[in-house]
């Protein structure tokens, strides 16, 4: 079974700023990861998505993440973040032929 | 663009009622999915469907039916709501071509409280 772990609960950080978003997964297969993001009183929207190839995934809104196998790790950055990129990002693991599963989720807050 | 709706977007129920959840999606997609979301928690899975007529289990089923009379239709049944079911709603679609790990499409979510 996949697992992945948030290490954050929250992140707070001022406008402009960079910032990077911790995602950890545990699975010894080929894996598909993700991010996504869910503004308040909304539902989820993607973000982007890993399976192969270059490590470096860009996704919109400047965001991109970075997967690395040896650490088992798939987090998101921005290089400078604006006040409407204030949500919850949650990460998310499935395997090939199973079944999404999401991470509790990071409360990003940009300061202004 | 893909689109998932929910109705209601929010409900009030009593303890004991019966509630009905309803989704519709209009992306062709086969699979279809329920998730409960408590207050600063992650995102966990009640049914899912990959065809109509056919519902399977998910994370927590327990006080939950579901119901997929087409491909683009997805219920959720709370036969004898209780209390600890006040949550957020969402459902989502995915799939195109049938497969697991495709991008999911989430819907705005109902809000349930139950008293």
């Amino acid at each position: 079974t996949q697992t992945v772990s948030q290490s954050d609960a929250h992140v707070t950080v001022f406008e402009g700023d960079s910032v990077e978003l911790r995602c950890n997964y545990s699975y010894g297969g080929s894996i598909y990861l993700s991010w996504y993001i869910q503004h308040h009183g909304r539902g989820l929207q993607f973000l982007l998505k890993y399976y192969s190839g270059n490590p470096v995934v860009q996704g919109v809104n400047g965001f991109e993440a970075e997967f690395s196998k040896s650490d088992s790790s798939f987090h998101l950055r921005k290089a400078s973040v604006h006040w409407s990129d204030s949500a919850v990002y949650f990460c998310a693991v499935s395997a090939v032929n199973n079944r999404i599963f999401f991470g509790d989720g990071t409360q990003l807050v940009v300061k202004p | 663009e893909a689109a998932v709706t929910q109705s209601p977007r929010s409900k009030v129920a009593v303890t004991g009622g019966k509630v009905t959840l309803s989704c519709h999606q209009t992306n062709n997609h086969d699979y279809m999915y329920w998730y409960r979301q408590d207050t600063g928690h992650g995102l966990r899975l009640i049914h899912y469907s990959y065809v109509a007529d056919s519902t399977e289990k998910g994370d927590i089923p327990d006080g939950y039916k579901a119901s997929r009379p087409s491909q683009e239709n997805f219920s959720l049944i709370l036969e004898l709501a209780s209390l600890s079911q006040t949550a957020v709603y969402f459902c989502a679609s995915s799939g195109l071509g049938g497969r697991w790990q495709d991008t999911q499409y989430f819907g705005p979510g109902t809000r349930l409280l139950v008293l």
